[in-house]
């Protein structure tokens, strides 16, 4: 059974530093991992999507990595705001057409 | 695109009652999710439909929950009769199969059963 964990459980920094999120699933076959961002009492806003054929995805400040083989992706967010603050979600899909299989998230909080 | 539309975005209810949820996919989606967020268990597939069509529903919980999608655009998710612990926020989302089957979810309804 597919597992998704994502560490740390929660991160505070000072705005402009850059930051690295860590995701890691326990079975590498995957077809896709979706980074997603929610705010508090929101719901969830997809980032970046990588298909399991890809190594990496980037967004504006955001860049995304997947090594399917050891089962890790990371998020990477450059100069970090005050506006960056949520709960960070990872996600995986094992095979096309089938559900997200979510990690439990970190949530950031980003000082100025 | 207005995205996917879920009703109501609260719902309190006595336990014992009946409830219903309801969810709009994006137009033109041929695949719709309801999934359910809680602080323990954290975010938990129920069921999902493709083309209109249930295709897994081993996360619902039991025969309390009931979920359709009568055509295309519409689903709703029941709960009969609800309990306490069915609080939580209940989440559609819906994705294309010729989009990579990127996930797009809606706002959510919080769910409070007194």
């Amino acid at each position: 059974k597919q597992e998704v964990t994502q560490i740390p459980a929660a991160l505070s920094v000072p705005e402009g530093e850059n930051l690295v999120l860590n995701c890691s699933f326990t079975d590498s076959a995957i077809y896709n991992l979706q980074w997603f961002r929610q705010d508090p009492g929101k719901g969830l806003t997809s980032l970046l999507l990588i298909q399991s054929s890809q190594r990496e995805q980037t967004s504006g400040r955001l860049n995304a990595s997947l090594d399917k083989s050891s089962g890790r992706s990371t998020l990477y967010i450059a100069a970090s705001q005050p506006g960056d603050s949520a709960t960070y979600l990872c996600a995986v899909i094992g095979q096309a057409g089938t559900a997200l299989i979510f990690g439990k998230g970190t949530t950031l909080s980003v000082s100025s | 695109d207005a995205g996917v539309i879920q009703s109501p975005r609260h719902e309190v209810t006595e336990m014992g009652q009946e409830v219903t949820l309801r969810c709009k996919p994006i137009s033109g989606h041929d695949y719709l999710f309801w999934y359910r967020q809680t602080m323990m268990r954290g975010l938990e597939l129920l069921i999902y439909f493709n083309n209109n069509v249930p295709i897994d529903d081993s996360g619902m919980p039991e025969d309390r929950f009931s979920a359709k999608m009568p055509n295309a655009s519409f689903s709703t998710l029941k709960i009969q009769p609800s309990e306490p612990r069915d609080s939580a926020v209940y989440f559609c989302a819906s994705s294309l199969a010729g989009g990579n089957y990127e996930q797009y979810f809606g706002p959510g309804t919080r769910l409070t059963v007194t």
